[in-house]
């Protein structure tokens, strides 16, 4: 069974820094990755969807890669704003969509 | 506006009750989801639907239920053989084949009394 993972659980960081969140996963035999944004209390906003057949996604400051082979994907998100203060989750979908426990974000002004 | 409505936003449940969640989508999707997200786990698939008339358990189907008679809409019922049914409930819709995107709707907190 697919199993998705993501660390840190949580991260703390100054407002104006560039980070980096991490996802893995067990089983490369995916179509696609998508990354999701949650705010409590709320459903997921989907932010960026990379398809199995590429490398990265940019959206904004917002820049998704994947590397299938080794079962990874990063999130880089550049500037950090208070406003991105949230809970970042990572899917993959191969026969079902399955989902990490996310990255707790919170940017510091 | 496209998107998916969820309701009651908020659910409050008595033992041996059974409640329905409303799931509502104008997005076109054939495929809609139901998942349960519990503090510190990762959401899990309860029951999903590819097409109207046709629904399938998820790894954590045991004291639900769904139908799917119109494309729009995808209710869950939470029956009283749900043990621990406390949870935010998601519902989600997607187009169907490989290339599939999740769009999700607001939730549904359902808290047993």
């Amino acid at each position: 069974k697919q199993e998705v993972t993501q660390i840190p659980a949580a991260l703390s960081v100054p407002e104006g820094e560039n980070l980096v969140l991490n996802c893995s996963f067990t089983d490369s035999a995916i179509y696609n990755l998508q990354w999701f944004r949650q705010d409590p209390g709320k459903g997921l906003t989907s932010l960026l969807l990379i398809q199995s057949s590429q490398r990265e996604q940019t959206s904004g400051r917002l820049n998704a890669s994947l590397d299938k082979s080794s079962g990874r994907s990063t999130l880089y998100i550049a500037a950090s704003q208070p406003g991105d203060s949230a809970t970042y989750l990572c899917a993959v979908y191969g026969n079902q969509f399955y989902f990490g426990t996310g990255t707790s974000l919170t940017v510091i002004p | 506006d496209g998107g998916i409505t969820q309701s009651p936003k908020y659910l409050f449940r008595k033992e041996g009750q059974n409640v329905t969640l409303s799931c509502e989508q104008n997005l076109n999707h054939d495929a809609m989801y139901w998942y349960r997200q519990d503090p510190g786990q990762g959401l899990r698939l309860i029951y999903y639907s590819q097409i109207v008339n046709d629904f399938q358990k998820g790894d954590i189907a045991e004291g639900y239920s769904v139908s799917r008679e119109k494309k729009e809409s995808f209710p869950l019922t939470v029956t009283s053989a749900q043990k621990n049914p406390t949870a935010f409930y998601l519902c989600a819709s997607s187009a169907s084949g490989r290339a599939r995107e999740q769009f999700f709707g607001p939730g549904t907190r359902l808290t047993v009394l």
